[in-house]
């Protein structure tokens, strides 16, 4: 079975400029999170989406947004790009079956560089 | 609020020795505690979890680590190190209610040296 799968794997913005990240997470599962990791830190809870609905967001600006598909997929937006978006973009999908306990599948990341 | 805390950026050891990743972790209600592990280039991969079971809990690649609520630790280890074990390491704790929040330490990253 396919796991978290993110798209782009890499690339480089200017400052200014807006971005979209996508992910698709396993299949049969029906939440997402998104996570900002900078380089030499751990990852930084951004949103998650459960059902297409937003149901719970972090300490981030309103230059991120995020929203889920009908098939559970994801975009995650980010408005007027800032040296310090620089990271790496982490997706991560939940089994249904895991009742609360907040154990995450993650992809591999997408790489965002701002120059 | 909830926190965690991971003592010591870089731990360094040789094949075949102990390993001993720090984690202390704060909450005001029982929490369930992670440890993932991030190879180079990759995503974060579950090693072992704590949901208020056992407190000793197992995980892949040889690893355990034991809940201790009198020192709000929750400490990695290993008894013999392989060089495949060189990656970083995240501890993370999640609230116990409906939501997929973790909370992740700054992370520890674990060389092995022949």
């Amino acid at each position: 079975d396919a796991g978290v799968t993110q798209s782009p794997t890499h690339l480089i913005k200017t400052r200014g400029q807006h971005v979209t990240l996508r992910c698709s997470p396993i299949s049969g599962h029906k939440s997402v999170s998104w996570y900002q990791q900078v380089l030499g830190q751990g990852p930084q809870f951004i949103f998650q989406y459960y059902e297409k609905e937003e149901r719970g967001r972090g300490n981030f600006p309103d230059r991120f947004s995020a929203r889920q598909f009908p098939n559970y997929s994801s975009e995650l937006n980010v408005n007027a790009l800032l040296l310090g978006d620089s990271a790496l973009y982490l997706c991560a999908s939940k089994p249904p079956t895991d009742q609360n306990t907040g154990e995450l599948f993650f992809g591999e990341g997408s790489r965002l560089t701002v120059l | 609020a909830q926190s965690v805390t991971q003592l010591g950026s870089h731990v360094s050891v040789s094949e075949g020795a102990l390993v001993l990743l720090r984690c202390n972790y704060s909450s005001s209600v029982p929490p369930y505690l992670f440890w993932y592990v991030q190879y180079p280039n990759q995503g974060l991969q579950l090693l072992l979890k704590y949901t208020s079971a056992a407190t000793l809990v197992k995980g892949i690649n040889g690893f355990e680590a034991e809940f201790k609520k009198s020192e709000t630790s929750f400490h990695l280890t290993k008894p013999s190190a392989h060089m495949s074990d060189a990656a970083e390491y995240f501890c993370a704790v999640s609230p116990s209610g409906g939501y997929n929040k973790l909370i992740f330490g700054a992370g520890t990253r674990l060389a092995v040296h022949p």
